[in-house]
């Protein structure tokens, strides 16, 4: 199975900050990767897929970003309701797996 | 406007078998390219994916789980129906279905989520 490892785990960040998260596969998945936000009590939501398509609807503020094994999630000016824990999962192969989430949490 | 909802009971004890059912609306599980997944999530921890039918009735299983999942659909009710064995307390997570569709050119992301169920394994 390939494993999805994200960094950090958590960060702490502050109204107007460019955040990025970043996310390594154990092998090459080319673009097949997506980036999900989930706030507390929710399902996730779909922010971006292909590595780098912004999914209808999801505020521009939100890019991906690489190719392959090494793929980044940005947001580059957050807002009060983009703290939330974000992940990432491949579609590349089976089983699909997730990253472990990195919690963006208000400074 | 897809839709999808899980039900099931909210409370299983060790070593019995647990019955989700994912009622979905706004699409056929007969449409080429959609499938629906179960994942779940254990509280306070990531998400964990589970299994997936397609709509030619290909299905994929969580390797370490294989052995306990059985994953079935129902078209004409609009129903995917997982069914996982030997519950264990371990197996407490909020468990969700959600669609995959083909967005071409190999892109299969989860789109639609349903609202998930919190399941409990104790005694």
């Amino acid at each position: 199975a390939i494993q999805l490892t994200q960094s950090p785990s958590s960060l702490s960040a502050s109204v107007g900050d460019r955040v990025t998260i970043t996310c390594r596969a154990s092998q090459g998945i080319s673009s097949a990767l997506a980036w999900y936000q989930q706030k507390p009590g929710k399902a996730p939501n779909l922010l971006i897929y292909d590595g780098t398509s912004l999914q209808s609807g999801v505020p521009p503020r939100f890019s991906g970003s690489g190719s392959g094994t090494d793929f980044a999630l940005t947001v580059s000016s957050l807002q009060p309701e983009d703290f939330a824990t974000y992940y990432c999962q491949q579609f590349n192969s089976y089983p699909r797996t997730f990253g472990q989430g990195t919690k963006v949490e208000i400074k | 406007q897809i839709t999808l909802k899980e039900s099931g009971p909210t409370l299983v004890k060790p070593t019995q078998t647990l019955t989700l059912t994912c009622t979905f609306s706004g699409f056929s599980l007969t449409t080429t390219g959609v499938g629906v997944a179960w994942i779940r999530q254990p509280p306070g921890k990531a998400l964990e994916w589970l299994a997936l039918i397609y709509w030619d009735d290909d299905k994929h299983y969580s390797p370490s789980l294989k052995s306990r999942l059985t994953i079935t659909k129902d078209t004409s009710k609009n129903q995917v129906v997982l069914t996982m064995t030997n519950m264990d307390p371990v197996d407490t997570a909020t468990y969700y279905c959600a669609h995959e569709s083909d967005y071409g050119s190999g892109s299969w992301p989860f789109d639609y989520w349903g609202q998930g169920t919190l399941v409990t394994v104790s005694s």
